[in-house]
Formats: C-alpha cells, sequence, structure tokens
C-alpha cells in the first residue's frame, strides 16, 4: 500500500515568507511525527500528534513552528516569518499505536 | 539528558570486511533502541530494533546496558550495504525518537 506521503518535495522561499508544508500518513496509522534534519545534524525531534490527544510540542523551536492534523489524516507543518535557520529537511513518519514508524520521503526547505 | 551518540561521521571499508558502526546512548531509564538506515536517494527506514534481536541484511546489534551502548555489526559488508545508518532511542510506545547524528558507511570493492 501507500506509504507516508509528503509535499512539496522542495520549497525554496524568501527569508520573513511563510510556508506550510504537507504530511499524509499511512492510512489507519493513530501516531503523527515531524522532524527536522539540518545540514550535518541527527534528525531534531519537532512535535507528535497520537489520535485525539493534546499534541506533544516539546520539541518546536520557537513559537514561528505551528502544526496541525485532522483527526487521524493529514498534518500540515506551518513556518512563519522563516529564517535562513530554517533550512533543512522536514521529515514526517507515522505509526500504529507507538509501533514502528514509516518515514515519509522529506521535505527540502530552502530561505534564501 | 536523553543523547544518543555516533562517533564516526564516516566508515570506509573494503567488500568483505567486518563492519562496526559505534552507537552511545544517555537515557534515564529503560529506552528502546534501533537502527534505522537511509540508502540513496531513499527514504529512512528502519532496519532493527533491539526488542526483535534478530539480524536483518546480516546486520545485528546487542544492547549493553553496562556500557549503554547499541553497536551495529556484519561480519562481512557488501557494497550494497553503502549507505547512512542512524542510531536511534525511544522512551517508549508512542515516544518520539532521539537520533544520533548518523554515520555513513561506504563499501568499496
Amino acid at each position: 500500500g501507500a506509504g507516508v506521503s509528503q509535499s512539496p518535495s522542495n520549497k525554496v522561499t524568501e527569508k520573513g515568507k511563510d510556508v506550510e508544508l504537507r504530511c499524509d500518513p499511512i492510512s489507519g496509522h493513530t501516531a503523527l511525527y515531524w522532524y527536522r534534519q539540518r545540514l550535518g545534524q541527527g534528525l531534531e525531534f519537532l512535535i507528535y500528534f497520537q489520535g485525539n490527544s493534546a499534541p506533544d510540542k516539546s520539541g518546536l523551536p520557537s513559537d514561528r513552528f505551528s502544526a496541525e492534523r485532522t483527526g487521524e489524516s493529514v498534518s500540515t507543518l506551518t513556518i512563519q516569518r522563516t529564517q535562513q535557520e530554517d533550512s533543512a529537511v522536514y521529515l514526517c513518519a507515522s505509526s500504529f499505536r507507538g509501533r514502528e514508524q514509516y518515514f515519509g520521503p522529506g521535505t527540502r526547505l530552502t530561505v534564501t | 539528558a536523553q543523547r544518543v551518540t555516533q562517533p564516526e561521521k564516516l566508515l570506509s571499508v573494503f567488500k568483505g570486511a567486518p563492519v562496526e558502526l559505534k552507537c552511545n546512548y544517555s537515557y534515564s531509564g529503560s529506552p528502546e533502541l534501533f537502527w534505522y538506515v537511509q540508502y540513496s536517494r531513499q527514504r529512512l527506514q528502519l532496519l532493527l530494533r533491539h526488542i526483535s534481536r534478530e539480524s536483518i541484511k546480516g546486520f545485528t546489534a546487542d544492547l549493553n546496558k553496562g556500557e549503554t551502548s547499541f553497536h551495529l555489526k556484519k561480519p562481512f559488508a557488501q557494497e550494497e550495504d553503502s549507505a547512512m545508518y542512524y542510531c536511534a532511542l525511544s522512551g517508549g510506545a508512542g515516544t518520539a525518537l532521539i537520533f544520533g547524528k548518523g554515520t555513513t558507511l561506504s563499501v568499496s570493492s
């Protein structure tokens, strides 16, 4: 079946603009995670959704970052007033009841 | 502090040579440990997890709680093993993964 999908695959934006990144998890997966990977760094946790529970936002680096999830489906990560240090690959993952996380292909964000 | 350390950025070996990718962790509690792999132009995927105690593609990893290590080993490397390898830990089902910075494994003939 279909895996986790993310769009766009690449996004170039000017500093100060807002961007929205989309994640479509595997159908039936209750948990959804966002991670960020900056050049030369490991993956950093950003936010985690589990069912209808309040999301774990402990990894969001600033209040410019926010994310929403509609039920157990699509999630959108929004970055407002982008900065150059936001340039990274943003990865989404989903899992069924906390088991193995399946990753999407990522969105490469470049802030110029 | 919760942390995963992969001391080697790059590991280059010849085909047929043994491979050991090092991973050390810091965590208060009993974490679950994973190895993820990313082949060229492919997405990140799970290679193995310590609770499964299985061998995948010839790779094994043993959790050493005394040394807080979870090194990945393969007795005979193949060229198709060339990839980026990430060690990660989880505090429990449903929690986010904490990743190391990754090690690039390059296997040449």
